[in-house]
């Protein structure tokens, strides 16, 4: 299985500030089929960026995803008060599709 | 608009079977674009695939996971379930189902999710 190691484990910013969450692979994700979701607490996971880079629908643009083969990078421009909230990666390259342990952006 | 929604028992005795429904709304079911999903989330733990299934009854399961699940669809009531032996205090979670989309390309994250069902283990 491919394992996905998110860091930090947790992000201490301020609102307006820059993010930014690395996810690893332990295998290179050629297809660049990862995927970043936002949770906050009581919801289901949604989904913000698939295939690496692409926002998905209704996303801001100050969400970006980029990277490749084991290094992927979510990066949020400036920190909105609803932006604090846990960030999970999920790869679905490999038949196993699995999830890093997630990282929370939390309110300096 | 996709929607989907778990539904089930909130609490399992030790050692019984889990058995949970999704009931799937305003999207084409049996599209070929779609893998239906389980994944749960343990208290306070990060996100753990479950398994998938396409509405031919194809399946694919975490391999961890594998001896202890079913997971099965009812196209003709835009439902799939899961169903899981032997559960432990380890198998208590929030549960939820999503769509794995391949619409845009070969391969899909999941979009999007149930609001998703907690699952208590306890006698």
């Amino acid at each position: 299985d491919i394992v996905l190691t998110q860091s930090p484990g947790t992000l201490s910013l301020s609102p307006g500030e820059r993010a930014t969450l690395s996810c690893r692979a332990s295998q290179s994700i050629t297809t660049n089929n990862l995927a970043w979701y936002q949770q906050k607490p009581g919801q289901a996971p949604r989904l913000l960026i698939h295939a690496a880079s692409r926002r998905a629908t209704g996303i801001p643009d100050r969400f970006s995803g980029s990277g490749s083969a084991t290094d992927f990078t979510l990066t949020i421009s400036r920190l909105e008060p609803e932006d604090f909230a846990v960030y999970f990666c999920q790869q679905y390259h490999d038949s196993v599709r699995t999830f890093g342990q997630g990282t929370k952006v939390e309110v300096k | 608009q996709v929607q989907l929604q778990e539904s089930g028992p909130g609490l399992v005795t030790p050692s019984q079977t889990l058995s949970l429904t999704c009931s799937v709304s305003g999207a084409s079911f049996t599209s070929s674009a779609y893998y239906w999903t389980w994944v749960r989330q343990r208290p306070g733990k990060g996100l753990e695939w479950i398994g998938y299934i396409f509405h031919n009854g194809q399946t694919n399961y975490n391999p961890s996971l594998r001896s202890r699940i079913t997971i099965s669809v009812d196209a003709s009531k835009n439902e799939f379930s899961l169903k899981m032996t032997s559960v432990t205090a380890a198998d208590a979670a929030m549960y939820y189902c999503a769509r794995e989309n391949h619409s845009l390309r070969p391969l899909g994250p999941l979009d999007p999710w149930g609001q998703g069902i907690l699952v208590t283990v306890s006698s």
